[in-house]
């Protein structure tokens, strides 16, 4: 089964409004990582965060993570039509260090 | 800047061909993955390399196989094409084991068989 299910499974928003997706999963982590993805493109990172970590920032991007109920969210404040793309959450699967990623979250952004 | 680069971006072929597809990190990382995207599955892992000539399947080897002689290259090579194996293939590149970092893709390849 996949570690890692986003939601919802689209969203569309107009330009200036806050976008949030969430991310569970289903074993223990040591951190979770998002990452964007273009359209016909390849996956860019945006954050990691870590499990002894509750929140983090990065730009206009929060992220959350709460180990206890095996979720975490990012939201994308202020959004602007640049910001359509798919996000996908991924968590470690092993120590290499491959990774687990859910299906994605689907976001326009309209102008 | 960091750089994963996959030799093609879109590829048609042919049902039966032997297809290659090329990967080139500038990185030095010493991992290496082939993932396969298709709608509503998210990515999944073909095989993974954390090492030159080191290989391992992951969640769907089966009609793929892989080469590593270099370090800053992996290929992923489709024995005998078939049009189920239309779909976007990625590839990454990531440290050594044990490093809390992220993975780096490439653009991406669309391959359609036909």
């Amino acid at each position: 089964s996949q570690q890692g299910e986003e939601d919802p499974q689209a969203l569309s928003i107009q330009e200036g409004e806050n976008a949030t997706m969430n991310c569970s999963y289903k074993t223990s982590i040591n951190n979770l990582q998002w990452y964007r993805q273009n359209s016909g493109r390849g996956l860019v990172h945006l954050i990691l965060i870590r499990s002894n970590e509750r929140e983090k920032h990065s730009g206009r991007l929060r992220v959350t993570l709460d180990t206890s109920k095996k979720s975490s969210s990012l939201l994308i404040t202020a959004s602007r039509a640049a910001d359509t793309a798919s996000y996908f959450c991924a968590t470690r699967r092993d120590s290499w260090g491959k990774l687990q990623f859910g299906a994605g979250t689907q976001v326009v952004v309209t102008p | 800047d960091v750089k994963v680069t996959q030799s093609s971006r879109y590829l048609v072929k042919r049902t039966g061909e032997k297809v290659f597809l090329e990967c080139v990190q500038d990185m030095d990382h010493e991992n290496m993955f082939w993932y396969r995207q298709d709608p509503g599955l998210g990515l999944r892992l073909i095989y993974f390399s954390y090492d030159v000539k080191m290989k391992e399947k992951g969640d769907i080897p089966e009609g793929y196989s892989v080469s590593r002689e270099k370090k800053e290259r992996f290929s992923l090579i489709l024995e005998s094409a078939s049009t189920n194996q239309t779909s976007m293939y990625l590839c990454a590149s990531s440290p050594k084991q044990g490093l809390v970092t992220e993975a780096f893709f490439g653009q991406g390849t669309r391959l359609t068989v036909v």
